[in-house]
């Protein structure tokens, strides 16, 4: 069974400093995985899919790297803002079409 | 990307009463979507995928008589839930899945339901 961790938990940094957020999983035979953002309330943004094939993605201050034989993800914040304050989660698949979902890192970026 | 709608946004309701929740794809057709429940603090968990035009599949644990499933349309799915209790409560989620450009799996989210039973 697919577990996904991230960590930390949740992080505290002022703003604009770079920052890495960690993922996790214990069956490195996926396809791809995806990040998330969730505001408080609200429901999922994607963020960033990474194919299998791939090394990293990038989307303006995002830049998401995979590591499959390991079992490895990070994203990478560059130049945090306030507005970046959120969950963020990392997910990967499971079964055909389900996704398994780490418990996400909750940043608060203070101005 | 593509645009998925959940409605109502917040619901309250009395024990024992029922409730629906519908999730579209507003620009797209999605032959799969998913429902998800996510408790405070805690990450989504997947209660059952909804294929078109078929039974929806459950989780481990999901009581499909509690949580009806119905996916009747290309773009529409809704979930019933049927003598809410106040464990019920939760965040609802529901995805849609995108095929394109040979990349398979994407999901896109709804922006959620917040059902509070009393």
């Amino acid at each position: 069974k697919q577990e996904v961790t991230q960590i930390p938990a949740a992080l505290s940094v002022p703003e604009g400093e770079n920052l890495v957020l960690n993922c996790s999983f214990t069956d490195s035979a996926i396809y791809n995985l995806q990040w998330f953002r969730q505001d408080p309330g609200k429901g999922l943004t994607s963020l960033l899919l990474i194919q299998s094939s791939q090394r990293e993605q990038t989307s303006g201050r995002l830049n998401a790297s995979l590591d499959k034989s390991s079992g490895r993800s990070t994203l990478y914040i560059a130049a945090s803002q306030p507005g970046d304050s959120a969950t963020y989660l990392c997910a990967v698949p499971s079964g055909y079409s389900t996704l398994t979902f780490g418990k996400g890192t909750m940043l608060l970026v203070s101005p | 990307g593509a645009v998925v709608s959940q409605h109502p946004s917040r619901v309250i309701c009395k024990s024992g009463t029922s409730v629906k929740i519908e999730c579209r794809s507003l620009d797209f057709q999605a032959t799969t979507m998913f429902w998800y429940r996510q408790f405070p603090k805690q990450s989504l968990m997947l209660m059952a995928t909804s294929n078109e035009g078929s039974k929806a599949t459950y989780e481990q644990g999901v009581e499909k008589d509690k949580f009806l499933i119905n996916h009747a349309s290309l773009t529409l799915s809704t979930l019933t839930v049927t003598s809410a209790h106040p464990e019920d409560s939760s965040f609802y989620i529901c995805s849609a899945r995108v095929i394109r450009d040979s990349v398979d799996n994407e999901q896109f989210f709804g922006p959620g339901t917040r059902l509070t039973v009393l």
